[in-house]
Order: C-alpha cells, then structure tokens, then sequence
C-alpha cells in the first residue's frame, strides 16, 4: 500500500533553515507529483510548493519563493522540503502529499515544526 | 481574487442531507478537490475533480459546482462524517487555493 513517511519534529531557532524528508514507498515514485502543505496551529491548509519527481521540475507559490525549496532523491524514493529564514509564524504541521498535479490522494503523517528563540 | 472562501461552520443533524459551499473566481475555470480533516490527523481527499471519489471513500459523499461556486454534499451524514473540510482549486497562476474551511457538526 502507498505509504509517505515523514521525519520527526523539528524545533529551530528563528532564521535557521529545516530539511524535512518523505519517504515513499508502494507506487511507482516517478509517476506521481509531491506537494508541501503546512497548517498553523489551530488554522487551515497552505500549499506551498509541489515537484515532479520525474525531472525534478518545481512550482512555488509567490509568497515562498526564495524560502522554499523541494528536491528528490529517486535512489531511495524520498521528497525533501527545506525551509530558509524561519520565523516564528513559519511555526506550523507540514505535509508530503502524493497526487496528480491537481490534487493530493495520500498524505504523509506530518512534521511538527516549532521555531522558537 | 485568487481566494476560496468557505462558511465557518455547519450543522446537520444525523441520517440527514447538508451542503458545504466554496466560492471564488479560480473556481470558473479549475475543477475542486474536497479534504475532510479530523482532530489530530492528516487531511483525506474525499472528492476531485469536482465530483469523483477516491477508492474508499462512501458514495454518500458528492460533489458539484456552478459558476464560481463548488459545493460538497453528504446524502445521509454520519456521526463519523464530523470534521474539517477543506476546498481547494488552482488559479490562473497555477497557484493551489485552499478555502479557510467548515466545521461540520453532525447532531
């Protein structure tokens, strides 16, 4: 079955940046894009960026552009998600998410990412 | 606008039909996808497309949409159907909208 694995919480002090990694496993990897979404405490889902893990192209939305950035590692199936400059708003749960270009079918457990001084 | 936007919250009460309505202007041209979240969990994708179901996911879950407004309906909510729900479309810039989200409270 499709599985996304992600690594653990992260607590990072503010202007550090956060590699976070998923791990994918029962689908062909290269068939299907990743997204990244986050979600704030308490608040809704945010997209942040999605790569087409055949070539590696990425897509971000403007207002993490420069920030973010998503790359893939096909010998071991895995979608990393680094995030630069954090402050303490970037404090949040993110998701990999498995899917098409428009929409997301299976979804990792999350990261818990807290950047506290 | 490049904006979803979702009611708050909604009730139904249990063994009956509710509607949760997303609107925007991304929405005349992009189909919605529709996530159901619950406490503590990842969000799962009930409906794509506007109005196809993943494997798994019960048929009392539907969707439509018409101009700028998609619309997710469950025929017969169960207590379990109790939840966040997320629409989300893309927009002219290929950007992934998401609504702000509905409470679904099943009485």
């Amino acid at each position: 079955q499709v599985q996304l694995v992600q690594s653990g919480a992260e607590v990072k002090k503010p202007g550090a940046s956060v590699k976070v990694s998923c791990k994918a496993s029962g689908y062909i990897f290269t068939n299907y894009y990743m997204h990244w979404v986050r979600q704030a405490p308490g608040q809704g889902l945010e997209w942040m960026g999605i790569i087409n893990p055949n070539g590696g192209i990425t897509t971000y939305p403007q207002k993490f552009q420069g920030r973010v950035t998503l790359t893939k590692d096909t010998s071991t199936n895995t979608v990393y998600m680094e995030l630069s400059s954090l402050r303490s708003e970037d404090t949040a749960m993110y998701y990999c998410a498995r899917g098409g270009a428009s929409h997301c079918l299976n979804w990792g457990q999350g990261t818990l990412v807290t950047v506290s001084s | 606008s490049s904006e979803l936007t979702q009611d708050p919250a909604v009730s139904v009460a249990l063994g009956q039909t509710v509607r949760i309505t997303c609107q925007g202007d991304s929405l005349r041209n992009s189909y919605a996808n529709w996530y159901q979240q619950k406490p503590g969990q990842a969000p799962l994708l009930v409906i794509y497309f506007k109005n196809n179901r993943p494997s798994g996911i019960p048929d009392r879950f539907s969707g439509s949409s018409s101009g700028n407004t998609a619309s997710l309906t469950i025929t017969g909510a169960q207590a379990e159907d109790e939840a966040d729900y997320y629409c989300n479309s893309r927009d002219s810039s290929d950007n992934h909208l998401f609504g702000g989200g509905t409470k679904l409270t099943v009485l």
